[in-house]
Protein backbone atom coordinates (compact mmCIF):
# COMPACT_ATOMS: atom_id res chain seq x y z
CA UNK A 1 0.00 0.00 0.00
CA UNK A 2 1.20 3.61 -0.97
CA UNK A 3 1.49 6.19 1.89
CA UNK A 4 2.38 9.71 2.83
CA UNK A 5 3.79 11.69 5.50
CA UNK A 6 3.77 15.17 6.25
CA UNK A 7 4.81 15.73 9.78
CA UNK A 8 4.46 19.13 10.93
CA UNK A 9 1.12 20.25 11.07
CA UNK A 10 2.20 24.49 10.79
CA UNK A 11 5.12 25.55 9.54
CA UNK A 12 6.08 29.38 10.39
CA UNK A 13 8.49 31.68 8.30
CA UNK A 14 9.50 35.30 8.19
CA UNK A 15 8.97 37.11 5.12
CA UNK A 16 12.26 36.64 2.81
CA UNK A 17 13.46 33.65 4.37
CA UNK A 18 13.78 30.28 3.17
CA UNK A 19 10.75 27.76 3.66
CA UNK A 20 10.66 24.04 3.80
CA UNK A 21 7.62 21.66 4.15
CA UNK A 22 8.44 18.26 4.33
CA UNK A 23 7.73 14.97 3.38
CA UNK A 24 7.64 11.56 3.31
CA UNK A 25 6.56 8.85 1.28
CA UNK A 26 6.36 4.78 1.19
CA UNK A 27 5.47 3.02 -2.66
CA UNK A 28 6.43 -0.23 -4.09
CA UNK A 29 8.15 0.52 -6.82
CA UNK A 30 8.77 4.01 -8.44
CA UNK A 31 7.63 6.82 -7.30
CA UNK A 32 5.51 9.59 -9.02
CA UNK A 33 5.10 12.76 -6.41
CA UNK A 34 3.27 15.33 -6.19
CA UNK A 35 2.71 18.97 -4.68
CA UNK A 36 -0.50 20.89 -4.63
CA UNK A 37 -1.45 24.24 -2.35
CA UNK A 38 -4.79 24.99 -1.25
CA UNK A 39 -5.64 28.60 -0.46
CA UNK A 40 -8.69 29.29 1.17
CA UNK A 41 -12.05 28.23 0.41
CA UNK A 42 -10.23 26.78 -3.02
CA UNK A 43 -9.55 24.10 -4.87
CA UNK A 44 -6.24 22.19 -4.95
CA UNK A 45 -4.05 23.60 -7.45
CA UNK A 46 -0.64 21.26 -9.35
CA UNK A 47 2.23 22.58 -7.91
CA UNK A 48 4.90 20.69 -9.21
CA UNK A 49 5.86 16.58 -9.72
CA UNK A 50 8.49 14.04 -10.00
CA UNK A 51 8.30 11.37 -12.05
CA UNK A 52 11.94 10.64 -13.13
CA UNK A 53 15.45 12.05 -13.99
CA UNK A 54 16.86 15.33 -12.04
CA UNK A 55 16.56 15.00 -7.95
CA UNK A 56 15.84 18.72 -7.73
CA UNK A 57 12.12 19.34 -9.50
CA UNK A 58 11.26 23.39 -9.98
CA UNK A 59 7.49 24.24 -10.25
CA UNK A 60 5.20 27.22 -9.91
CA UNK A 61 5.59 29.97 -7.71
CA UNK A 62 9.44 30.17 -7.63
CA UNK A 63 8.58 26.77 -5.60
CA UNK A 64 10.64 23.44 -6.10
CA UNK A 65 10.70 19.70 -4.60
CA UNK A 66 14.04 17.31 -4.11
CA UNK A 67 13.25 14.03 -4.23
CA UNK A 68 15.75 11.59 -2.07
CA UNK A 69 15.19 7.92 -2.67
CA UNK A 70 17.77 6.99 0.19
CA UNK A 71 15.31 9.03 2.63
CA UNK A 72 12.13 8.84 0.87
CA UNK A 73 11.60 11.76 1.08
CA UNK A 74 9.92 14.80 -1.23
CA UNK A 75 10.63 17.69 0.53
CA UNK A 76 9.06 21.11 -0.85
CA UNK A 77 11.24 24.51 -0.62
CA UNK A 78 11.20 27.94 -1.79
CA UNK A 79 14.39 30.46 -1.29
CA UNK A 80 12.66 33.55 -0.18
CA UNK A 81 9.23 33.35 1.32
CA UNK A 82 6.03 35.77 0.38
CA UNK A 83 3.07 36.59 2.63
CA UNK A 84 1.07 35.14 0.01
CA UNK A 85 2.77 31.72 0.09
CA UNK A 86 0.07 31.00 2.82
CA UNK A 87 -1.54 28.20 2.36
CA UNK A 88 -2.62 24.91 3.09
CA UNK A 89 0.13 22.30 1.29
CA UNK A 90 -0.50 18.79 0.62
CA UNK A 91 2.11 15.82 -1.12
CA UNK A 92 0.78 12.95 -2.66
CA UNK A 93 1.93 10.04 -4.45
CA UNK A 94 0.48 7.60 -7.63
CA UNK A 95 1.79 4.19 -7.70
CA UNK A 96 1.66 3.79 -10.91
CA UNK A 97 1.59 7.19 -12.58
CA UNK A 98 -2.20 7.12 -13.49
CA UNK A 99 -3.79 6.17 -10.37
CA UNK A 100 -5.73 7.99 -8.09
CA UNK A 101 -3.82 10.51 -5.98
CA UNK A 102 -3.21 9.32 -2.12
CA UNK A 103 -2.44 12.46 0.23
CA UNK A 104 -0.70 13.72 2.85
CA UNK A 105 -2.41 15.40 5.75
CA UNK A 106 -1.32 18.41 4.51
CA UNK A 107 0.91 21.23 6.36
CA UNK A 108 -0.41 24.74 7.28
CA UNK A 109 2.21 27.30 5.80
CA UNK A 110 2.15 30.56 7.99
CA UNK A 111 4.34 33.34 6.31
CA UNK A 112 4.63 36.18 8.76
CA UNK A 113 5.85 40.14 7.16
CA UNK B 1 -12.36 26.01 -20.90
CA UNK B 2 -14.06 25.53 -17.73
CA UNK B 3 -12.05 23.17 -16.19
CA UNK B 4 -13.49 21.20 -13.51
CA UNK B 5 -17.01 22.42 -11.87
CA UNK B 6 -19.02 21.61 -9.06
CA UNK B 7 -22.52 22.14 -7.76
CA UNK B 8 -23.49 23.00 -5.36
CA UNK B 9 -21.09 25.19 -3.73
CA UNK B 10 -22.90 24.78 -0.52
CA UNK B 11 -25.73 21.92 1.07
CA UNK B 12 -27.41 21.75 4.18
CA UNK B 13 -29.24 18.33 4.81
CA UNK B 14 -30.96 17.02 7.11
CA UNK B 15 -29.84 13.08 8.27
CA UNK B 16 -31.86 10.79 6.36
CA UNK B 17 -31.87 12.98 3.59
CA UNK B 18 -30.84 12.37 -0.03
CA UNK B 19 -28.87 14.17 -2.36
CA UNK B 20 -26.36 14.33 -5.70
CA UNK B 21 -23.55 16.17 -6.22
CA UNK B 22 -22.59 16.95 -9.29
CA UNK B 23 -19.12 17.18 -11.26
CA UNK B 24 -18.69 17.82 -14.80
CA UNK B 25 -14.89 18.37 -16.96
CA UNK B 26 -14.96 19.99 -20.32
CA UNK B 27 -10.89 18.24 -20.72
CA UNK B 28 -11.70 15.08 -22.50
CA UNK B 29 -10.14 13.37 -19.26
CA UNK B 30 -10.67 9.45 -19.43
CA UNK B 31 -10.00 9.51 -14.94
CA UNK B 32 -12.07 11.01 -12.77
CA UNK B 33 -12.33 10.52 -8.86
CA UNK B 34 -14.09 12.12 -5.96
CA UNK B 35 -12.23 13.06 -2.12
CA UNK B 36 -13.84 14.21 0.69
CA UNK B 37 -11.35 16.51 3.31
CA UNK B 38 -11.97 16.75 6.52
CA UNK B 39 -9.28 19.10 9.16
CA UNK B 40 -6.34 16.81 10.09
CA UNK B 41 -7.28 14.38 7.52
CA UNK B 42 -5.77 15.42 4.48
CA UNK B 43 -7.93 13.79 1.34
CA UNK B 44 -9.54 10.48 1.53
CA UNK B 45 -10.65 8.77 -1.85
CA UNK B 46 -14.45 8.14 -2.38
CA UNK B 47 -14.49 6.36 -5.62
CA UNK B 48 -13.11 6.57 -9.23
CA UNK B 49 -13.56 5.78 -12.80
CA UNK B 50 -11.52 5.40 -15.19
CA UNK B 51 -13.42 5.74 -18.16
CA UNK B 52 -17.60 5.65 -18.84
CA UNK B 53 -18.73 3.05 -17.46
CA UNK B 54 -16.28 1.90 -15.12
CA UNK B 55 -16.17 2.75 -11.31
CA UNK B 56 -14.37 1.64 -7.95
CA UNK B 57 -13.93 1.64 -4.77
CA UNK B 58 -11.23 4.46 -2.82
CA UNK B 59 -10.36 4.67 0.79
CA UNK B 60 -13.59 6.01 2.48
CA UNK B 61 -16.49 4.18 -0.01
CA UNK B 62 -19.67 3.95 2.11
CA UNK B 63 -22.49 5.39 2.05
CA UNK B 64 -21.62 7.04 -1.14
CA UNK B 65 -22.73 5.72 -4.83
CA UNK B 66 -21.26 6.80 -8.50
CA UNK B 67 -21.97 6.03 -12.03
CA UNK B 68 -20.25 7.18 -14.76
CA UNK B 69 -22.51 7.71 -17.91
CA UNK B 70 -20.48 10.08 -20.20
CA UNK B 71 -16.80 11.03 -20.11
CA UNK B 72 -17.83 14.62 -18.70
CA UNK B 73 -20.12 13.84 -16.03
CA UNK B 74 -19.29 11.55 -12.66
CA UNK B 75 -22.18 12.45 -9.66
CA UNK B 76 -21.56 11.46 -6.41
CA UNK B 77 -24.80 10.26 -4.46
CA UNK B 78 -25.38 10.07 -1.30
CA UNK B 79 -28.58 7.59 -0.42
CA UNK B 80 -28.84 8.58 3.12
CA UNK B 81 -27.21 11.45 4.38
CA UNK B 82 -25.44 10.88 7.76
CA UNK B 83 -23.34 13.53 10.63
CA UNK B 84 -20.67 11.87 9.24
CA UNK B 85 -20.69 12.82 6.01
CA UNK B 86 -20.50 16.64 6.80
CA UNK B 87 -17.02 17.12 5.29
CA UNK B 88 -15.56 19.06 1.70
CA UNK B 89 -16.55 17.28 -1.18
CA UNK B 90 -13.74 17.76 -4.34
CA UNK B 91 -13.84 15.82 -7.50
CA UNK B 92 -10.63 16.05 -10.09
CA UNK B 93 -9.90 14.81 -13.28
CA UNK B 94 -6.69 13.47 -15.32
CA UNK B 95 -5.69 12.49 -18.24
CA UNK B 96 -4.64 8.51 -19.09
CA UNK B 97 -3.24 9.42 -22.68
CA UNK B 98 0.08 10.26 -20.94
CA UNK B 99 1.27 8.80 -17.77
CA UNK B 100 1.85 10.71 -14.81
CA UNK B 101 -0.29 13.85 -15.44
CA UNK B 102 -1.27 16.44 -12.74
CA UNK B 103 -4.50 15.61 -11.42
CA UNK B 104 -6.87 18.68 -11.95
CA UNK B 105 -9.64 19.92 -9.06
CA UNK B 106 -12.68 21.34 -8.89
CA UNK B 107 -13.60 24.36 -6.38
CA UNK B 108 -15.25 21.92 -3.75
CA UNK B 109 -18.91 21.32 -2.39
CA UNK B 110 -18.92 22.28 1.05
CA UNK B 111 -21.84 19.86 2.29
CA UNK B 112 -23.29 19.80 6.09
CA UNK B 113 -25.68 17.06 7.26
CA UNK B 114 -27.45 18.00 10.62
Amino acid sequence: AQSVAQPEDQVNVAEGNPLTVKCTYSVSGNPYLFWYVQYPNRGLQFLLKYITGDNLVKGSYGFEAEFNKSQTSFHLKKPSALVSDSALYFCAVSQWGNTPLVFGKGTRLSVIA
Amino acid sequence: NAGVTQTPKFQVLKTGQSMTLQCAQDMNHEYMSWYRQDPGMGLRLIHYSVGAGITDQGEVPNGYNVSRSTTEDFPLRLLSAAPSQTSVYFCASWSGRDLYNEQFFGPGTRLTVL
